[in-house]
Parts: C-alpha cells; structure tokens; sequence
C-alpha cells in the first residue's frame, strides 16, 4: 500500500527557506503528479502546488513567487521550498498523490515559522 | 481560478440525523471534477467522493454526493459518531485546484 511521509526541519526563521521532502513508499513516482497542501493553526486548506518528475508544474497564485516543487525519481521523492518565508507559513504541510482528485496522503508535518 | 464557496461554515447536528453540505463553484466544474474529504482532528484528510459523486474505496454508503456546474452537495444520510469531522470540497477541473473554506458537522 502506498505510503508518504514528510520529513524536514519543524522549526524555520523569518526570511529564510522551508525545505520539505516527501518521500514515496513504492515505485511509479514517475506516473503521477505529486501535490503540496498546508493548513495553518485551525484553518482550512490551502493548495500550493504539483509537481511532475518531467518538470512540469503548476502553483497557487498567492504563492507563486516564492514556491518550487520538483520530484526526483532516483529519491522517490518530491521537494517543497517555500523562499523568504514570514509567521504567516506557519503550517501543517502534507503531501498527496493527485489522480486528479488527491487520493493518499502523507500524515502531515507542522513547520513553525519563528526566530 | 475557480472559487469554491462552502456553506453553512458550521452544522450543529445530532446523531441519526441528515447532514447536507454545500459546496458552490465561481465557475461551471467541468466533467464534475469536484472532490469531497473528511478531516478530523489531528489526522490528514480521507478522501470521501470523486467525480462529485463516486465514493471512494472504504467510503460507507451513506455518505452520498450529488450536483453539476457550479453547485454541489455531500449528504450523510445518519450521521455516526465518527462523521462529526470537517468537510472540504475541491475542484480538480483547472489549476489551481483551490480548495473550499470547509464546513465543521458538529454534536
């Protein structure tokens, strides 16, 4: 059964980048898009973006300037950077698998954003 | 984009009771390319409902959805003690595939 489970730092200063890993528990990552979504502190969901291991991606609007996501199949594993980031990316980021709709997700992992 | 705008924010419900969510599109949903998740607290979202109204694997059959265009619905016809969750629809029509605001089915 396909798992995924997030990994990285939990705690990030101001001004400086989120580095998030996600990593695939079987093969295939090449035959999917690969999606990242966070929640903040008792909000609801917010979409930030896929990835495809040819490079295409897509991203929100509101984040797109400050967002890359790429997939590396040797890894099994999909990348989340968030650039310059401020209290408000304090989240729960959790991976997906997206078959269209986001069919398995990764359990989440709360990063704090603070000095 | 396509703006999802879910409603009541809030159903305060009781066991064995109906619940019936709404979740309305700025823009017609192609192909009912909307999705519904559960989420309770502390846990990932579960995928509940696909292509508006196909359940997913494991999803009991009282769960239902329902709709075209711009509006849709989830119903859980009797409500158990586990569906007491927050609800999100999503459409997967057209990037970015926003999510909506969520609806909280209270006891």
């Amino acid at each position: 059964q396909l798992q995924l489970q997030e990994s990285g730092p939990r705690v990030v200063k101001p001004s400086e980048t989120l580095s998030l890993t996600c990593t695939v528990s079987s093969g295939f990552i090449t035959s999917y898009y690969w999606t990242w979504i966070r929640q903040s502190p008792g909000k609801g969901l917010e979409w930030v973006g896929n990835g495809h291991y040819g490079g295409n991606t897509n991203y929100s609007p509101s984040l797109k300037r400050r967002v890359s996501i790429s997939v590396d199949m040797s890894m099994n594993q999909i990348s989340l950077k968030v650039h310059s980031v401020t209290t408000a990316d304090t989240a729960v980021y959790y991976c997906a698998r997206e078959v269209g709709y986001l069919d398995v997700w990764g359990q989440g992992l709360l990063v704090t954003v603070s000095s | 984009e396509i703006v999802l705008t879910q409603s009541p924010g809030t159903l305060s419900l009781s066991p064995g009771e109906r619940a019936t969510l709404s979740c309305r599109a700025s823009e017609t949903v192609t192909a009912n390319y909307l999705a519904w998740y559960q989420q309770k607290p502390g846990q990932a979202p579960r995928l509940l409902m696909h292509a508006a109204s196909r359940r997913a694997a494991g999803i009991p059959d009282r769960f239902s959805g329902s709709g075209s265009g711009t509006d849709f619905t989830l119903t859980i016809s009797r409500l158990e003690p586990e569906d007491f969750a927050l609800y999100f629809c999503q459409q997967y029509d057209r990037s970015p595939f926003l999510f909506g605001g969520g609806t909280k089915v209270e006891f």
